[in-house]
């Protein structure tokens, strides 16, 4: 299995605009959480999902974040409009039940916005 | 907010020895994770403690856990120049993890 997948892996943009942020889990995981690492923050939890449905999405920072699970290969994480405060790196991770609390991470998506 | 405390920030020792990072935490917990990081990459899980259990091993990595003080340890035994990364504690409850700011470990050829 190639792993979690994300992409882009690095995306510069100016405020203001709208960027998205795709993940492809790992075949069968039915869980896939979005995270977010910053420096003076740390790895924060922003929202997961089981079987595709949002569960928890407490950790979402505002209303210019939004995430969706169309399907069990795919998620995408936007900002829209994106700030200069997003810039941080955004892990995608999965697990499947039963052994949910081990997660598999993809390789981030670094986020700046100047 | 991160609830999970890793103790000390930042260990740096040499190759051979060992290596113990301390993980304090203020909530129930189901388990409670280990994860390693390396620079520019994603975390790696290494090991999982459930609340139940006291003690756990895994190759050269041996967790232990004490409910009673809310507190976990990692340790890494005969350490190599590879095992140079982050290392972070996750709290594990509710379906969801919550991670510490980590412990920076550095191990010198």
């Amino acid at each position: 299995d190639a792993g979690v997948i994300q992409s882009p892996r690095h995306e510069v943009t100016e405020m203001g605009q709208e960027v998205t942020l795709r993940c492809k889990p790992i075949s069968g995981h039915d869980y896939l959480f979005w995270y977010r690492q910053t420096m003076m923050r740390g790895l924060e939890l922003l929202i997961y999902f089981n079987n595709n449905v949002p569960i928890d999405d407490s950790g979402m920072p505002e209303d210019r974040f939004s995430a969706k699970m169309p399907n069990a290969s795919f998620s995408t994480l936007k900002i829209q409009p994106s700030e200069p405060r997003d810039s941080a790196v955004y892990f995608c991770a999965s697990s499947l039940s039963g052994k949910s609390y081990e997660q598999y991470f993809g390789p981030g998506t670094r986020l700046t916005v100047t | 907010s991160q609830q999970g405390e890793e103790d000390p920030q930042a260990l740096s020792i040499q190759e051979g020895e060992n290596a113990t990072m301390n993980c304090s935490y203020k909530t129930s917990i189901n388990n409670l994770q280990w994860y390693r990081q390396n620079s520019g990459r994603g975390l790696v899980h290494l090991i999982l403690i459930r609340s139940n259990e006291r003690e756990k091993h895994s190759g050269r990595l041996r967790v232990t856990l004490d409910t009673s003080k809310k507190s976990s340890s990692l340790l890494i035994t005969a350490s190599r120049a590879a095992d140079t990364a982050s290392y972070f504690c996750a709290e594990g409850n509710a379906g969801k993890s919550t991670f510490g700011d980590g412990t920076t470990l550095t191990v010198k050829p």
